[in-house]
């Protein structure tokens, strides 16, 4: 497997237009989450899916983040609209806790500026 | 989930072992131990967990205090690849419950 994917790796935006973050988790992987990385505020999860289904959105920020994942294999992160503040870089990780196996793998990260 | 604390940053001698602390004085019974560390610019990745007993892989070595209230994870043979972030998790082993929460984690520089 090629390990979680996400895409793009880079995106500059400017403020106020949308953003659309993607990750494809590994395969057959029951647990997703996403996460925000900043120097001030750590890593910080977002939300998280257990079979697609949303579980905790506790972390998102505002309104303005969305998250969805349509089937197992797909999974997005919706910001809009943007704002400077939102420069970040987003990770997305997945999980097989399903099967008592506890790892969590997580993508290479998008890194994102708002300008 | 209980929450961990960890120094900030701490050097090692590259060859020499390396031994990151980290304290769990209010872990639950239920409650395991997880370290990911976080290389420069990389996703975090998956090291080594336990509950109570002290548990060894390829990576590391983590060991856990009887009273389970601290922890300490091993690199045996530090080389200049393990200069990266490391973070101590505590997080329930069930599927219910699978978020991992990260703290600020410890800085470790491996010197030459």
């Amino acid at each position: 497997d090629a390990g979680v994917i996400q895409s793009p790796r880079h995106e500059v935006t400017e403020m106020g237009q949308e953003v659309t973050l993607r990750c494809k988790p590994i395969s057959g992987h029951d647990y997703l989450f996403w996460y925000r990385q900043t120097m001030m505020r750590g890593l910080e999860l977002l939300i998280y899916f257990n079979n697609n289904v949303p579980i905790d959105d506790s972390g998102m920020p505002e309104d303005r983040f969305s998250a969805k994942m349509p089937n197992a294999s797909f999974s997005t992160l919706k910001i809009q609209p943007s704002e400077p503040r939102d420069s970040a870089v987003y990770f997305c990780a997945s999980s097989e806790w399903g099967r008592g196996i506890t790892e969590a793998f997580f993508g290479q990260g998008t890194r994102l500026t708002v300008v | 989930d209980a929450k961990t604390t960890q120094p900030t940053s701490m050097d090692c001698a590259e060859g020499r072992a390396a031994n990151l602390p980290c304290n769990h004085s209010t872990i639950s019974g239920n409650e395991y131990v997880y370290w990911y560390r976080q290389i420069h610019s990389q996703g975090p990745q998956y090291i080594i967990h336990g509950l109570k007993n002290n548990e060894t892989n390829e990576m590391a070595s983590l060991i856990i205090t009887e009273d389970r209230k601290s922890s300490t994870l091993i690199l045996p043979h530090a080389t200049l690849r393990d200069t990266a972030v490391y973070y101590c998790i505590v997080r329930f082993g069930s599927s219910n419950t699978g978020k991992l929460i990260f703290g600020q984690g410890t800085t470790l520089q491996v010197k030459p």
